[in-house]
């Protein structure tokens, strides 16, 4: 199994341009989450999908957009990027999002935003 | 307010000695307790899941402790080698009625391990 996997590692936009963020996992996990991860912060929830064809926002779901069409992927769209959103993002899966699983993670993407 | 808290922020050690990470939360309601490891570069990966019951829980050389009472869980490291350098994220779970809503998870800061030869 690779697990999770995430695309691309490192990207850099100018400010207004938007772009995808991909993940895919080959386990047939059911929740998969996308999070943020900024200096001095701890990981922060941007979106999440308990299945396929169901998303939800999570803490910081402005200026993102997920789908979730299969069971495998998950994107992560940048509408119109901002600098702010320059940050480490990383995509983890576990097996329904139960209580008591663990989550996989990505090897994250590496986003600058000019 | 639903926090997790790390300390020491970085910690510096000498190969094969042993170091104690220290994590305090106040999250509520709490389902478990859970230590990820993140190599430089790369995502968390889970060490260990504790939950309110378990006092102790072992994985190799690592070694995590929960007081539910006081709200503290340690992370102890034994016999450290080089490649333990990484930062070790204390994370929270919160219990949430109808489980599969996207549980939420509390994140700490992490504490930056360097082991040194």
């Amino acid at each position: 199994n690779a697990g999770v996997t995430q695309t691309p590692k490192f990207q850099v936009l100018k400010t207004g341009q938007s772009m995808t963020l991909q993940c895919a996992q080959d386990m047939n996990h059911e929740y998969m989450s996308w999070y943020r991860q900024d200096p001095g912060m701890g990981l922060r929830l941007i979106h999440y999908s308990v299945g396929a064809g169901i998303t939800d926002q999570g803490e910081v779901p402005n200026g993102y957009n997920v789908s979730r069409s299969t069971t495998e992927d998950f994107p992560l769209r940048l509408l119109s990027a901002a600098p702010s959103q320059t940050s480490v993002y990383f995509c983890a899966s576990s097996l329904r999002g139960g209580q008591g699983e663990t989550q996989y993670f990505g090897p994250g993407t590496r986003l600058l935003v000019l | 307010k639903n926090q997790v808290e790390q300390s020491p922020q970085s910690l510096i050690i000498l190969e094969g000695k042993n170091c104690t990470l220290q994590c305090n939360y106040t999250v509520s309601p709490f389902s478990n307790l859970r230590w990820y490891k993140q190599d430089t570069g790369r995502g968390p990966v889970s060490l260990t899941i504790m939950t309110f019951s378990e006092n102790t829980k072992s994985n190799g050389r690592y070694t995590a402790t929960l007081d539910a009472d006081t709200k503290q869980s340690s992370l102890h490291i034994t016999a450290s080698q080089l490649s333990d350098s990484a930062s070790y994220i204390c994370v929270v779970r919160k219990n949430y009625h109808g489980d599969n809503q996207g549980g939420k998870l509390i994140f700490g800061q992490g504490t930056e391990l360097s082991v040194k030869p």
